[in-house]
């Protein structure tokens, strides 16, 4: 089993392009986190999928737009990137909103 | 939503002393309160945690403490070795998302 998969690792991007984040999981997951990690501000969840065909904002959901593509399948979208996205994305994958959460290896995204 | 707070931001100890880390939440109705390590460029990945209708939870040189009146919970370390240190964060289930809400993280540096 691979876990949780994200693409790409690394990303550059001007101010105003977009780019789809994708991540995968194969442990049969119903749902789906995204998050991102800023320097002394933990994780802060972006939207979560609480299961196949749902999608719900969480505490900074401004700027991004998610899809649930399939149960294995949950991508973050970036429509026009600005530098305050600039930070570490994580996805995240549980069976549910309190059991544990498997992560993914992240993406570093610079914004310029 | 949930609330967690979590100090220190920062801890440093000698090898082989005990470390604890702090965590408060604010929904009563939480109910699940895991821990996270994080070593540097890694993925977060949990090491213990706990449910409200359990007071303490060990597992070797870790372990966790709830205090469901007092809405707080901590993380102790005995026997502290130069690979626990990492960033920990500390979570709480948010009953109203169905997701964890993350506190800010500790830094651990134990000393050889």
């Amino acid at each position: 089993n691979a876990g949780v998969t994200q693409t790409p690792k690394f990303q550059v991007l001007k101010t105003g392009q977009s780019m789809t984040l994708q991540c995968a999981q194969d442990m049969n997951h119903n749902s789906m986190y995204w998050y991102r990690q800023d320097p002394g501000m933990g994780l802060r969840l972006i939207y979560y999928s609480a299961s196949e065909g749902t999608t719900d904002k969480g505490e900074v959901p401004n700027g991004y737009n998610v899809s649930r593509l399939n149960k294995r399948e949950f991508s973050l979208r970036l429509e026009s990137a600005a530098p305050s996205q600039t930070s570490v994305y994580f996805c995240a994958s549980s069976l549910g909103g309190n059991r544990e959460q498997y992560f993914g290896p992240g993406t570093r995204l610079t914004v310029t | 939503g949930e609330n967690v707070e979590q100090h220190p931001s920062t801890l440093s100890v000698q090898e082989g002393d005990s470390a604890v880390i702090k965590c408060t939440y604010s929904d009563s109705a939480s109910n699940y309160f895991p821990w996270y390590k994080q070593e540097l460029g890694k993925r977060p990945q949990l090491i213990i945690d706990i449910r409200s209708n359990v007071g303490e939870k060990k597992d070797q040189r870790i372990a966790v403490t709830l205090n469901k009146t007092a809405k707080h919970f901590s993380l102790h370390i005995t026997e502290t070795q130069p690979e626990d240190s990492a960033v920990y964060f500390c979570a709480a289930s948010d009953t109203g998302r169905r997701a964890l809400t993350f506190g800010s993280g500790t830094r651990l540096q134990v000393q050889p």
